[in-house]
C-alpha cells in the first residue's frame, strides 16, 4: 500500500519557469489537498478537493493552479516560478465525510528552490 | 493571530528524561484535535486523536490530554528517545471540516 507519492522530491527552477508535482493516493480519498511548509509558519493550505472536477482554493492560492480529473491524482502547477515560491510541498488526502475523524495522509514532499 | 499556539517553540530533551508539549487553540465549533508527528525531512504522521469527550489518551510512550474547557491540549512524551526527535504538530478540526495548524514544537533528544 503506497498511500501518498509525490514526485518529484527535489527541484531547482529558475524564475519564471513552470513545472507540476505529481501527487498520486491509493487509498481511494475524496478529499486532497497542497500544502507548502516554510520555516515559522506552519503548514499553509494552498488548494484542495473534494472529489473528482471539484477544486478550491485555500489560505495561499496565489501562483499555484491545480486540476482533479481522477479520485487518485491531484497535480499542483506553478505557473511563472518565484523566489518566495520556495518551499517544502506537501500532498496531502484524507476521506471526505464529515462523521469520518479527518486524519490527514501525507506524502514525503516535494522541495522546491526557485533560483 | 494564530488560531493554534504552540509551546514551547523548541526544546532540546536528554534521552530517558520526559517532556510535555503544550497546544492552545481558539477556533469553534470544536470538532477533534491530532497530534502529528514530523521526522526531518518526511511528512506528518497523525500520534494520537482526541475528541469532545475524551481527556486522556495514550500511544505507546506518548500521552495526549485535551481540556475542550479551556482549549488546551498537552502531549506528554515519557522516557524520551533519540527516535522521538521531530516536530510535533498541533492540528485542530473545527466548523465545516475546517482545520487549523499549529506551528510545531521541534524537539530534539540527545544521549
Amino acid at each position: 500500500n503506497a498511500g501518498v507519492t509525490q514526485t518529484p522530491k527535489f527541484q531547482v527552477l529558475k524564475t519564471g519557469q513552470s513545472m507540476t508535482l505529481q501527487c498520486a493516493q491509493d487509498m481511494n480519498h475524496e478529499y486532497m489537498s497542497w500544502y507548502r511548509q516554510d520555516p515559522g509558519m506552519g503548514l499553509r493550505l494552498i488548494h484542495y478537493s473534494v472529489g473528482a472536477g471539484i477544486t478550491d482554493q485555500g489560505e495561499v492560492p496565489n501562483g499555484y493552479n491545480v486540476s482533479r480529473s481522477t479520485t487518485e491524482d491531484f497535480p499542483l502547477r506553478l505557473l511563472s516560478a518565484a523566489p518566495s515560491q520556495t518551499s517544502v510541498y506537501f500532498c496531502a488526502s484524507s476521506y471526505r465525510s464529515s462523521a469520518n475523524t479527518g486524519e490527514l495522509f501525507f506524502g514525503e514532499g516535494s522541495r522546491l528552490t526557485v533560483l | 493571530k494564530n488560531q493554534v499556539e504552540q509551546s514551547p517553540q523548541s526544546l532540546i530533551i536528554l534521552e530517558g528524561k520526559n517532556c510535555t508539549l503544550q497546544c492552545n487553540y481558539t477556533v469553534s465549533p470544536f470538532s477533534n484535535l491530532r497530534w502529528y508527528k514530523q521526522d526531518t525531512g518526511r511528512g506528518p504522521v497523525s500520534l494520537t486523536i482526541m475528541t469532545f469527550s475524551e481527556n486522556t489518551k495514550s500511544n505507546g510512550r506518548y500521552t495526549a490530554t485535551l481540556d475542550a474547557d479551556t482549549k488546551q491540549s498537552s502531549l506528554h512524551i515519557t522516557a524520551s528517545q533519540l527516535s522521538d526527535s521531530a516536530s510535533y504538530i498541533c492540528v485542530v478540526r473545527y466548523g465545516n471540516n475546517r482545520l487549523a495548524f499549529g506551528k510545531g514544537n521541534q524537539v530534539v533528544v540527545i544521549p
